[in-house]
């Protein structure tokens, strides 16, 4: 079993949709949940960073973790074309060097 | 601001052939330093990761080896590159925190 695990899609959505990423781990140690977005053949680039249980809002984004249930979710409200990326959740544990990925989720946002 | 350089962003080199990928960061010092592989359709696999000058840690035997001869750079080398290293690397860095700050990759294609 991986220790985390991500749909990876395709998602498909029309413009000004709200979407909801997840993802699943069986790691309780990990304390530190982490959403990238990577465009192709991109690097990929930090959307949000939360260490707690809860929401986190930044403008359209809201990073929500569940640790209770080893669960976190991304929603991305009014979603743009521009939204249409490949998203990755990662996580590290405490004093860990290194984070641990999900395979990512492919999004597309239809005009 | 801190910045990361990688280059080549794309290469094609040979089969048995030698390979040096750089990458050097601006704008922080004694960064954590770390190489990513990433294939296609698949999460982020970590090669190695660096926490000073000279310390390297392997994450996974292969054909690969890396080196930071100086604190802001790590470098990824192979003596013969075999089909199977194709693939998307990634050089990244953290500091205090957990999240990881990536570069924008190299495409390797071996032929």
């Amino acid at each position: 079993q991986k220790e985390v695990e991500q749909d990876p899609g395709p998602l498909s959505v029309p413009e000004g949709a709200i979407v909801s990423l997840n993802c699943t781990y069986s790691n309780s140690a990990f304390q530190y949940f982490m959403w990238y977005r990577q465009y192709s053949r991109k690097g990929p680039e930090l959307l949000m960073y939360t260490y707690s249980s809860g929401n986190k809002e930044d403008g359209r984004f809201t990073a929500q973790v569940d640790k209770s249930s080893k669960y976190i979710s991304l929603f991305i409200r009014d979603s743009q074309p521009s939204d249409s990326a490949t998203y990755l959740c990662a996580m590290s544990v405490a004093g860990r060097r290194a984070l641990t990925f999900g395979s990512g989720t492919r999004l597309q946002v239809q005009p | 601001s801190q910045t990361i350089h990688q280059w080549p962003a794309t290469l094609v080199q040979p089969v048995g052939s030698p390979l040096s990928l750089e990458c050097t960061v601006e704008g922080t010092s004694n960064p954590n330093l770390y190489w990513y592989r990433q294939a296609a359709g698949r999460g982020l696999q970590l090669l190695f990761y660096s926490v000073g000058i000279g310390q390297i840690s392997s994450e996974v035997p292969q054909n690969l080896s890396a080196s930071r001869p100086q604190d802001r750079q790590f470098i990824l080398s192979s003596k013969k590159l075999l089909l199977s290293d194709s693939g998307f690397y990634l050089c990244a860095w953290s500091r205090d925190r957990a999240e990881a700050f990536f570069g924008q990759g190299t495409r390797l294609t071996v032929v």
